[in-house]
């Protein structure tokens, strides 16, 4: 699975959206990115995940580079209960048994 | 429906004794998986189950054991706990649809003294 680069830390204040980049350079075409996100003492937990397209749910926006090597996690609006650690992840949806292997991830400080 | 369930959800052992971490699911999924978790380490995958009956190793496998008697279940055993092996310990799930994403429980938190 393609490795993913991900700034360590991030603030954004209350209300604003937040953006949170992800570098996957050596992504291979059939393999989708994922974002999860771990509040403090909790699992992880499942945000969002696509393959080429921009994509959109409940919780948050994905935008993928055309060339697919890089993508941005954006949370709208962002409220004191994101604040969380955000784990950015490339890997083969199909391939059968392989785990995701996650980073450090992107701390994520909400403000008021 | 409970997801993902870890039990137990602390616990101290002495350097040397052994325990069990349990992880069961609800969710007829056949992947699981066991994770550690250690400050500024992220998450590192110990062993997973692609179905019941079979385990395989991750990238930190040495002293832990696993088995997956029955679909539901997957176990994490310390056989002899060494202080490295303080940590937080997560379980995680997923259906064998291809994009499905894990499941994660709410961990077991683990200190060897």
């Amino acid at each position: 699975d393609a490795k993913t680069t991900q700034p360590p830390s991030m603030d954004c204040a209350e209300g604003r959206a937040a953006n949170l980049p992800c570098n996957h350079s050596t992504i291979s075409g059939n393999e989708y990115v994922y974002w999860y996100r771990q509040i403090h003492s909790q699992g992880p937990q499942y945000i969002i995940h696509g393959l080429k397209n921009n994509e959109t749910n409940e919780m948050a926006s994905l935008i993928i580079t055309e060339d697919r090597k890089s993508s941005t996690l954006i949370l709208p609006h962002a409220t004191l209960r994101d604040t969380a650690v955000y784990y950015c992840i490339v890997r083969v949806a199909n391939q059968a048994g392989t785990a995701l292997i996650f980073g450090k991830g992107t701390t994520l400080s909400v403000s008021s | 429906n409970a997801g993902v369930t870890q039990t137990p959800k602390f616990r101290v052992l002495k350097t040397g004794q052994s325990m069990t971490l349990l992880c069961a699911q609800d969710m007829n999924h056949e992947y699981m998986y066991w994770y550690r978790q250690d400050p500024g380490m992220g998450l590192r995958l110990i062993h997973y189950s692609v179905g019941e009956g079979t385990t395989a190793k991750g990238e930190v496998p040495d002293g832990y054991n696993v088995s997956r008697l029955k679909k539901q279940n997957f176990l994490l055993g310390l056989e002899s706990a060494a202080p490295s092996q303080t940590s937080v310990y997560f379980c995680a799930s997923r259906a064998i649809t291809g994009v499905s994403p894990l499941h994660f429980g709410n961990g077991t938190r683990l200190t060897v003294t």
